[in-house]
C-alpha cells in the first residue's frame, strides 16, 4: 500500500483564487512528520510547509497552509490567492519517527501538478 | 550563492561507463541524501548519510555507491551506467536545528542533475 497518496494527478485554478491540493497518508507511528514541495518546471525542490503530527495548530507560511485532519490523516496544501508562479508540481511527503521506518527516508507522494489560469 | 550544488547539473553518457555525480553545501548541515526522480513519479531515495562515518542504503541502492569525502560533500556514482537508471538525481541536506527528533527536520534540496544513459 503507498504510505502517500495524491489522488489528483493535474488541478486547474484561476488567478486569485484559493485551492487545496489533496494528500493522504498511512503510518502506524505516532511521531512523524508531514511536509509539502514544490517542484517548478525548472526542476528544483522547494520546501514549502511543515506539520508535525502532534502540533495541534494547522501549520501556516505565507500563502500555504496545511489542513491537517490527524484522524483521516490528511495533510491538504491550501494555496489562497493563487498566483501564475504557483504553476507546478507539488509533493507531500512524510518523515517516519525514530522508532518506526527508516530514520532516512522521507517518502514522497507522486504528486500534483497545479496550473494557474489568468 | 545556492546552499546546496550539484554538478554536473545536465549528463548524457553511455551504457557502461562510470559516472559520478557531486554534492556540495553550505549549509553547514551533517545529513546528506541522495534522491532519483522519474517521471510520473515521486522521489525515491538511494542512499543517505548522518556523518562522514556513517552511510546508509535507501530504497533503491542497486547499481549506485556514494562517498561522504568531507561533512560538506557526498558524491553519488553509477558504476556500470544502464539506461533505467536515466532520470533526475537529488541531493538533499538537514539538520536538526532547534528541532528534536528526526521526523521533524526538513530536508533542502539541490537544483538536480539529469543523467541521460545512452
Amino acid at each position: 500500500a503507498q504510505k502517500i497518496t495524491q489522488t489528483q494527478p493535474g488541478m486547474f485554478v484561476q488567478e486569485k483564487e484559493a485551492v487545496t491540493l489533496d494528500c493522504t497518508y498511512d503510518t502506524s507511528d505516532q511521531s512523524y512528520g508531514l511536509f509539502w514541495y514544490k517542484q517548478p518546471s525548472s526542476g528544483e525542490m522547494i520546501f514549502l510547509i511543515y506539520q508535525g503530527s502532534y502540533d495541534e495548530q494547522n501549520a501556516t507560511e505565507g500563502r500555504y497552509s496545511l489542513n491537517f485532519q490527524k484522524a483521516r490523516k490528511s495533510a491538504n496544501l491550501v494555496i489562497s490567492a493563487s498566483q501564475l508562479g504557483d504553476s507546478a508540481m507539488y509533493f507531500c511527503a512524510m518523515r517516519e519517527g525514530d522508532y518506526g521506518g527508516s530514520q532516512g527516508n522521507l517518502i514522497f507522494g507522486k504528486g500534483t501538478k497545479l496550473s494557474v489560469k489568468p | 550563492d545556492a546552499d546546496v550544488t550539484q554538478t554536473p547539473r545536465n549528463r548524457i553518457t553511455k551504457t557502461g561507463k562510470r559516472i559520478m555525480l557531486e554534492c556540495s553545501q553550505t549549509k553547514g548541515h551533517d545529513r546528506m541524501y541522495w534522491y532519483r526522480q522519474d517521471p510520473g513519479l515521486g522521489l525515491r531515495l538511494i542512499y543517505y548519510s548522518f556523518d562522514v562515518k556513517d552511510i546508509n542504503k535507501g530504497e533503491i541502492s542497486d547499481g549506485y555507491s556514494v562517498s561522504r569525502q568531507a561533512q560538506a560533500k557526498f558524491s553519488l556514482s553509477l558504476e556500470s551506467a544502464i539506461p533505467n537508471q536515466t532520470a533526475l538525481y537529488f541531493c538533499a541536506t538537514s539538520d536538526l536545528g532547534s528541532k528534536d527528533s528526526l521526523y521533524q527536520e526538513t530536508q533542502y534540496f539541490g537544483p538536480g542533475t539529469r543523467l541521460l544513459v545512452l
